[in-house]
């Protein structure tokens, strides 16, 4: 399996714009993670999924972020409008058991709105 | 709140030194510790898993260990090498219908050759 694809890798933006980052799980999880790192805040967890349904969203910064996943092979997650301290590398991670024991991450997308 | 703290944040040793990473967290109903690895521009992935019930975990080198009661756990890396360098971050588990993973910052590890 080729691991959880994310994409873009890197996106560079004007504040204002709106900005979606997408995430392909690993086939066969059906558990799906968002989560943001920054040198501040560390790695927070966003929200996750469970059979395409969002189970937590407590982390969600503000109504400017959504997250949806129409099907178990992708999700993504929207920034609208993006804003300069939204700033950040955004993982995300799948995992397949019920208790989520791990967790494996894709390469992160490294998002800089100017 | 739940609260995940490493120190030091960053490390630098010779090739060859054993070394001790540190993890505190302040709420000790975890339902596990894991502690992952961080290489620049890539994901985390996971090294050790330790469950509540348990008081470590071994992987080659690196050795994990969990004190519930006293919110601590430790990685132990034995004769570190230069592969070794990245970030090192711990996250505790929460039981319950909740499975939420909150992390720690991190250490930066650098092994000098």
């Amino acid at each position: 399996d080729a691991g959880v694809i994310q994409s873009p890798r890197h996106e560079v933006t004007e504040m204002g714009q709106e900005v979606t980052l997408r995430c392909k799980p690993i086939s066969g999880h059906d558990y799906l993670f968002w989560y943001r790192q920054t040198m501040m805040r560390g790695l927070e967890l966003l929200i996750y999924f469970n059979n395409n349904v969002p189970i937590d969203d407590s982390g969600m910064p503000e109504d400017r972020f959504s997250a949806k996943m129409p099907n178990a092979s992708f999700s993504t997650l929207k920034i609208q409008p993006s804003e300069p301290r939204d700033s950040a590398v955004y993982f995300c991670a799948s995992s397949w058991d019920r208790f989520q024991e791990t967790q494996y991450f894709g390469p992160g997308t490294r998002l800089l709105v100017l | 709140k739940q609260e995940v703290t490493q120190i030091p944040a960053a490390l630098s040793v010779p090739e060859g030194e054993n070394l001790v990473l540190n993890c505190s967290f302040t709420d000790s109903a975890i339902y596990n510790l894991q502690w992952f690895r961080q290489d620049p521009g890539k994901g985390l992935t996971s090294l050790l898993l330790i469950q509540s019930s348990q008081r470590e975990q071994t992987s080659g080198r690196l050795n994990a260990s969990l004190d519930k009661s006293s919110g601590r756990s430790t990685l132990y890396i034995a004769a570190s090498q230069p592969g070794d360098s990245a970030t090192y971050l711990c996250a505790v588990k929460r039981g319950g219908s909740n499975y939420k993973l909150t992390f720690g910052k991190g250490t930066l590890l650098t092994v000098n050759p």
